[in-house]
C-alpha cells in the first residue's frame, strides 16, 4: 500500500528556472514531511523538512509547501542549477524515525 | 554532517549463499538504525528498525529469518541476506538516528548496497 506517491517519474527544466516537484499522501496521521536528493551510487541527503501543523518552510532556493487538506505537498526550487539534477524523493514520517518514501522524481537541469 | 558507512557498495554473489551488510556511523552513536530496501524504479521501503542491544522489529512481510540483523553496537549494525535468492537482489540502504539529535527527522543515509544474486 503506496501511501506516498511521486506521480512523475522526471522533470526536466531549464538552467535558471523553477522546478516544481510534487507529492502526494494518503495518510493524515504523517506529522512530518521531508524531501531528500541522492545522486547515483550515493545515499540519499536531507534536502529540507516541514511539520505537518506549518504550510511553508523556505530554505534558501528551496521551498517547501503543504497542502493539509488536500493531503499534497511540493518542493519549489528556484532558481535551478545544474547541480540540482537528481533524484528526488518525497517522504513522510509516521512514528519515531520510521519515513516512507515516494518513488522519486529525476530532476535534469538543462543549460 | 554525520556520516554513515555502508560497505560494500556492490556485490554479486551465488544463489543459496549469504550476505553481510554492514553499516556504519561514523562520527555520532546511532541509537537506531534502519535497513530500507529499493527496487528499481520504485521507492525506499522499509524493512526493519534495530535499536542497540535489542532485537530488530521488522516491517510487515519482511521476514526476520532471511534478513539477520545485528545492532551490537552504537556504531554498527548488520544485515544479513541468509540463503540469498535472486529475488533477493535489491539495492539495500542503510540509514542512522543519532541519540543526541534534537529532531529525529534527519536521517542519515549510507550509500547503499546493489546486491545481484545469480
Amino acid at each position: 500500500d503506496q501511501q506516498v506517491k511521486q506521480n512523475s517519474p522526471s522533470l526536466s527544466v531549464q538552467e535558471g528556472r523553477i522546478s516544481i516537484l510534487n507529492c502526494d499522501y494518503t495518510n493524515s496521521m504523517f506529522d512530518y514531511f521531508l524531501w531528500y536528493k541522492k545522486y547515483p551510487a550515493e545515499g540519499p541527503t536531507f534536502l529540507i523538512s516541514i511539520s505537518s501543523i506549518k504550510d511553508k518552510n523556505e530554505d534558501g532556493r528551496f521551498t517547501v509547501f503543504l497542502n493539509k487538506s488536500a493531503k499534497h505537498l511540493s518542493l519549489h526550487i528556484v532558481p535551478s542549477q545544474p547541480g540540482d539534477s537528481a533524484v528526488y524523493f518525497c517522504a513522510a514520517r509516521l512514528g519515531w524515525g520510521k519515513l516512507q518514501f515516494g518513488a522519486g522524481t529525476q530532476v535534469v537541469v538543462t543549460p | 554532517g554525520a556520516v554513515v558507512s555502508q560497505h560494500p557498495s556492490r556485490v554479486i554473489c551465488k544463489s543459496g549463499t549469504s550476505v553481510k551488510i554492514e553499516c556504519r556511523s561514523l562520527d555520532f552513536q546511532a541509537t537506531t538504525m534502519f535497513w530500507y530496501r529499493q527496487f528499481p524504479k520504485q521507492s525506499l521501503m522499509l524493512m526493519a528498525t534495530s535499536n542497540e542491544g535489542s532485537k530488530a522489529t521488522y516491517e510487515q512481510g519482511v521476514e526476520k529469518d532471511k534478513f539477520l540483523i545485528n545492532h551490537a553496537s552504537l556504531t554498527l549494525s548488520t544485515l544479513t541476506v541468509t540463503s540469498a535468492h535472486p529475488e533477493d537482489s535489491s539495492f539495500y540502504i542503510c540509514s542512522a538516528r543519532g541519540q543526541e539529535e534534537a529532531t529525529n527527522e534527519k536521517l542519515f543515509f549510507g550509500s547503499g548496497t546493489q546486491l545481484s544474486v545469480l
